[in-house]
């Protein structure tokens, strides 16, 4: 599995743009790379994912770099909602998800 | 349809006990999964249903924990025999395809306390 690295905490004001870093050095070149988010007292949450190209959704953006060893996710406006420990997850050819400690974003007004 | 529903959203059960959880994945979802949760760690599976299939189990899962599925709609995870290190959240996912492609839908989950 390949392994993922997050800061372990972020901070943002509202409305501002957030950006998510994730390093996935060791990716392989089918892995699709996932992202999740988990609310408090709920359960995770699918945002994106993607394979090579930067990918948008009503959530969220995906820019993964030419390399693919990195990608971030873009929230382009962050909201109180937002607030939420965020899982970088690489996926192949498995239906496991390992998830890691994640980056717990922080929201303020 | 409503997403993935788990029942009871909380449980609290004395050392011993038996507890059984429930799991109503969406409906035209033929993939189930449960998994585990503690607190300040993310989840970790624990097993994995293909219609009324297991097709894997973590070694998380010892002989005290017990998932069925039949039919192929909902599932439930039995665990006998309670210990306080069961206390944790237990969350079922379900999905239509593999999961590169499609992803999971996570319920809220069951909130365990051994006590």
């Amino acid at each position: 599995d390949a392994k993922t690295t997050q800061p372990n905490s972020m901070e943002s004001n509202e409305e501002e743009p957030v950006h998510l870093p994730c390093n996935h050095s060791t990716i392989s070149g089918t892995d699709y790379i996932h992202w999740y988010r988990q609310l408090p007292s709920q359960g995770p949450e699918y945002v994106i994912h993607g394979l090579t190209s930067n990918v948008n959704n009503r959530m969220a953006s995906l820019a993964i770099a030419e390399d693919r060893k990195s990608s971030t996710l873009i929230l382009h406006r962050a909201t109180l909602r937002d607030a939420a420990v965020y899982y970088c997850i690489p996926i192949y050819n498995t239906d496991k998800l390992i998830f890691g400690t994640g980056t717990r974003l922080q929201v303020f007004p | 349809d409503t997403g993935v529903s788990q029942d009871p959203r909380h449980k609290i059960t004395k050392r011993g006990q038996n507890v059984t959880f429930r799991c109503d994945p969406i409906s035209e979802h033929n993939r189930l999964y449960w998994y585990r949760q503690t607190l300040g760690q993310g989840p970790e599976f624990l097993t994995y249903f293909q219609n009324e299939a297991q097709l894997e189990k973590s070694r998380l899962l010892s002989d005290r924990f017990s998932a069925e599925r039949p039919k192929g709609s909902f599932s439930t995870l039995e665990i006998q025999r309670t210990e306080q290190g069961d206390s944790a959240m237990y969350l079922c996912a379900s999905s239509s395809g593999q999961l590169a492609y499609y992803g999971y839908t996570f319920g809220s989950g069951t909130r365990l306390t051994v006590v």
